[in-house]
């Protein structure tokens, strides 16, 4: 069955520096993968996917993450941190239709903090 | 685009009585799913729709939860005889399978029952 494990419950950097968000996922066959953000009180917003095109993915806000298949990993970083960016970041792995598996599996979470 | 819609915001409840929850999908869209979200945690799923017919149920969804999409378009997910456990957060998402089926989240629905 499909999985993701997220690394890391919680990241706290510093404002302008880099962000890395780690995502390590485990799939029987060629996944799709996305990484989703949730601010407080607000809906889940996709950030970016990754769909078997190119292997790096840039996304909204700065945000890019790479697909590496050795190493079973999509880390989302970002070079520059701003205060805005502090959300709860959700690595997220699905499969092609007919496969008979659930269409999402969410990891449980990354809190980032960002400090001015 | 006005984005996927969920309705109430917010329910406070007691224990043993029935809510329904609404939940309008982007208008193009052909699938719309549920997912429940407890603190602390990634969301869950529960079920999903193609058009009318519901295609999919999770395990979590006991026979207390029912979910209807009666002509393709909006949904609601009712929850009879409710019990503490079931307080969590109930998302929404929608999406096109001639659109690279990329889900659309709406903003939830936050039950508590007391």
């Amino acid at each position: 069955a499909q999985s993701v494990t997220q690394l890391d419950s919680h990241v706290s950097v510093s404002e302008g520096t880099p962000v890395l968000l780690r995502c390590n996922y485990s799939s029987s066959y060629s996944p799709s993968l996305f990484w989703y953000v949730q601010h407080p009180n607000k809906g889940l917003q996709l950030l970016l996917k990754y769909t078997s095109a190119a292997t790096l993915v840039k996304g909204i806000n700065g945000f890019e993450a790479e697909f590496k298949k050795s190493e079973t990993s999509f880390h989302l970083t970002k070079p520059s941190a701003h205060m805005s960016d502090a959300a709860e970041y959700f690595c997220v792995v699905t499969l092609p239709w007919n496969s008979g598996n659930t269409p999402l599996v969410f990891g449980k979470g990354t809190r980032l903090s960002v400090i001015a | 685009d006005t984005g996927v819609s969920q309705n109430p915001r917010h329910k406070i409840t007691k224990r043993g009585q029935n809510v329904t929850f609404r939940c309008d999908p982007i208008s193009e869209h052909n699938r719309l799913y549920w997912y429940r979200q407890t603190l602390g945690q990634g969301p869950e799923f529960l079920t999903y729709f193609q058009n009318e017919a519901q295609l999919e149920k999770s395990r979590l969804l006991s026979d207390r939860f029912s979910a209807e999409r009666p002509k393709g378009s909006f949904s609601t997910l009712e929850i009879q005889r409710t019990e503490q456990g079931d307080s969590a957060m109930y998302l929404c998402a929608s999406s096109s399978s001639k659109g690279g089926d990329t889900q659309y989240f709406g903003p939830g629905t936050r039950l508590t029952v007391l």
